[in-house]
């Protein structure tokens, strides 16, 4: 079975600067998809950025970029020039191929960001 | 286009009452899932559809029923509310299982007393 670890719970930032979220995860899979959700005070899932493993090329996203390290099994977030409003839970989720009808998104437990004005 | 649209948004009940939480999108998507989530425990799958007709359980399925009657609507049923069923409820959709973008309600909150 896959897991999904985000050990800090909680970080902190200054508006404008850059904050790493991080995200380690676990699977015998040798293809697979990861994301980074982003659920603000008002409870939406929102997607921040999407990998997929047979890509080396790290996915970005306007400020929001990845370090997906395969080998380590390794996904962070980047966050530059962070905003007011990127405060928020982030939740990192790994999602393995279709096989047969047995594809689910597998989620870590979340990380809680607070950018200070 | 509404997406994914979940009702209702709050909702208390007694242990051992039942009911339905609503799940409907408007992109023809084909496969559609709920999730709980509880603090401290991220999101886990109750059960998913692959299209119409078509249900199977995931990560904690007990308490929880779903039919897949037609493309657009996904209802969760709780037979018999317990505490333990106190939770945030979403649902979310995508065009197919495959490596497909999942496209998430504004969630249901449910207090169970």
């Amino acid at each position: 079975a896959q897991t999904v670890t985000q050990s800090q719970p909680e970080m902190s930032v200054q508006e404008a600067e850059t904050v790493t979220l991080s995200c380690t995860y676990d699977t015998s899979e040798s293809n697979y998809y990861l994301f980074w959700y982003k659920q603000p005070p008002s409870r939406q899932m929102i997607l921040v950025i999407r990998q997929e493993a047979y890509k080396q090329q790290n996915a970005t996203e306007n400020r929001f970029s990845v370090n997906f390290q395969k080998a380590a099994k390794s996904f962070s977030l980047k966050i530059s020039d962070s905003q007011l409003g990127d405060t928020a839970m982030y939740f990192c989720a790994f999602m393995k191929p279709l096989t047969g009808a047995n594809s689910k998104l597998t989620f870590g437990k979340g990380i809680t960001l607070s950018v200070r004005p | 286009n509404a997406g994914v649209t979940q009702t209702p948004k709050f909702q208390v009940l007694k242990t051992g009452q039942s009911m339905t939480l609503q799940c409907a999108q408007d992109m023809n998507h084909e496969y559609m899932s709920w999730y709980r989530q509880d603090p401290g425990m991220g999101l886990r799958l109750i059960h998913y559809s692959v299209g119409a007709g078509i249900t199977d359980q995931g990560e904690v399925p007990n308490g929880y029923n779903v039919s897949r009657s037609t493309t657009e609507d996904f209802p969760l049923r709780l037979l018999s509310a317990a505490p333990s069923q106190t939770s945030v409820y979403f649902c979310a959709s995508s065009y197919a299982a495959v490596q497909e973008t999942q496209y998430f309600g504004p969630g249901t909150r449910l207090l169970v007393l």
